[in-house]
């Protein structure tokens, strides 16, 4: 069984610019959660998809957004990046949405630098 | 929406000796609780969770306590290694943490003095 693996591990972009961050989940899961942790803080929750529909969203302007496939591996998309958003990007997956099936299991994360 | 508050922000503590790391939260529909490590430069990784049906958990060393009245839970280590110096984070959700995700506190930096 693999687990959570994101791409890329590190990235540098320049303010304005746009980025593309992806996730595979675990085998088995079909719930994905995509969190912003910046330095020295807890995860802040982005967004969840649930096949392949937005489940969920946390407080993050529409320049954020995402993509679930079939697959059930997902992408999070940011347009017009500002310095702000320099941080590390998990995503995590679940079996479910729900109850004991929403055991949240995290990748290594995304580290983004906005210059 | 949920706030998690985490205390203390850094704890020292001797080899073998125990740690107890606080947390709090502000939604009393939330009703899962689960507790992460996160060592430097590594996901963070599930070491116990509790639901707001059961008053506590254990899991070898580890523990946790909920007191769903005083919205607070608990992390307790016992004979603590230096395997277990890392970032600790606490985390609550409503529903189960569902389409509202989890809230996490800010994390306690847990030093294992030899």
């Amino acid at each position: 069984e693999t687990g959570v693996t994101q791409s890329p591990t590190h990235l540098i972009k320049t303010r304005g610019q746009q980025v593309t961050l992806r996730c595979s989940s675990q085998s088995g899961h079909n719930t994905v959660s995509w969190y912003q942790q910046a330095l020295g803080q807890g995860p802040q929750f982005i967004f969840q998809y649930y096949r392949e529909e937005e489940n969920g969203r946390g407080n993050f302007p529409p320049r954020f957004s995402g993509l679930q496939f079939p697959n059930y591996s997902s992408e999070l998309n940011v347009n017009a990046l500002e310095l702000d958003d320099s941080a590390l990007y998990l995503c995590a997956s679940s079996l479910g949405r729900s109850g004991a099936k929403n055991i949240q299991y995290f990748g290594a994360g995304t580290r983004l630098s906005v210059l | 929406g949920e706030n998690v508050e985490q205390h203390p922000s850094t704890l020292s503590v001797q080899e073998g000796d125990s740690a107890v790391i606080k947390c709090t939260y502000s939604d009393s529909a939330s009703n899962y609780f689960p507790w992460y490590k996160q060592e430097l430069g590594k996901r963070p990784q599930l070491i116990i969770d509790i639901r707001s049906n059961v008053g506590e958990k254990k899991d070898q060393r580890i523990a946790v306590t909920l007191n769903k009245t005083a919205k607070h839970f608990s992390l307790h280590i016992t004979e603590t290694q230096p395997e277990d110096s890392a970032v600790y984070f606490c985390a609550a959700s409503p529903g189960g943490g569902g389409a509202d995700g989890l809230t996490f506190g800010k994390g306690t930096h847990l030093i294992i003095q030899p």
